[in-house]
């Protein structure tokens, strides 16, 4: 069973509008993160959470805001999409362990396409 | 910035064939190195990392080892199978960076001819 659920595993979405990717963990962990996966380019972090609490965010736009209502569970809002929003967003989760040896765990991902 | 290398985009081996994909790291201090695998629809696997020079990871017939010096984690594996076709990522871990941040390299998509 996938220990890192994300729904949906698919989202089409018209420009302008908003969505909500889910994720669920049942690893345990006290981490959680958002990375994305565009066409031709490499992963990209984009948040992390520890305890609930907002740790770093590396996306230039406020148009991406995580939620997180639950300790296992780290959602992403997205606002006003646009076509360059178009892409794979993957969930990951880690136990934090305050070095840099964290090992991430991934969900299969969301894929976004917005038109 | 931190950054890793994969020189290769696409490797296409045969059956039983030697391995090597090659990953080269630019970073500050001592990070820790990994290795991922993506099968197609799926998110990245964690194969196995390494955190000091010289130190050898490996897990599922695959190996890298930590060299500091040539700032290399290069991916080995002796005898490939068709089910190893996938998209391989180098990553690398910072001290100072954001928590969980992973610099990726651009993958290497293995293809084994059966």
């Amino acid at each position: 069973d996938p220990k890192i659920i994300q729904k949906p595993k698919y989202l089409v979405a018209v420009t302008g509008s908003e969505k909500i990717l889910i994720c669920e963990q049942y690893l345990g962990h006290n981490a959680m993160y958002w990375y994305r996966q565009s066409a031709k380019k490499p992963l990209e972090f984009m948040f992390s959470y520890s305890y609930q609490k907002l740790m770093d965010n590396q996306t230039a736009s406020s148009r991406f805001q995580p939620q997180s209502s639950k300790k296992n569970h780290l959602d992403l809002q997205i606002t006003a999409l646009k076509p360059d929003d178009s892409a794979t967003y993957f969930c990951a989760s880690s136990q934090e362990t305050g070095g840099s040896q964290n090992t991430l765990y991934f969900g299969a991902g969301t894929r976004l396409s917005v038109l | 910035g931190d950054s890793v290398t994969q020189t290769e985009g696409q490797v296409a081996l045969s059956e039983e064939d030697f391995l090597t994909i090659h990953c080269n790291y630019s970073a500050s201090g001592y990070p820790a190195l990994f290795w991922y695998v993506q099968y197609p629809g799926e998110g990245p696997q964690f194969l196995f990392r390494a955190s000091r020079d010289k130190e050898k990871g490996s897990s599922r017939g695959f190996e890298a080892t930590y060299n500091k010096e040539a700032t290399s984690f290069h991916l080995q594996k002796a005898s490939v199978q068709e089910s190893d076709s996938a998209v391989y990522y180098c990553a690398l871990s910072n001290r100072g960076s954001a928590l969980g941040r992973l610099h990726f390299g651009a993958g290497t998509q293995l293809i084994v001819i059966p």
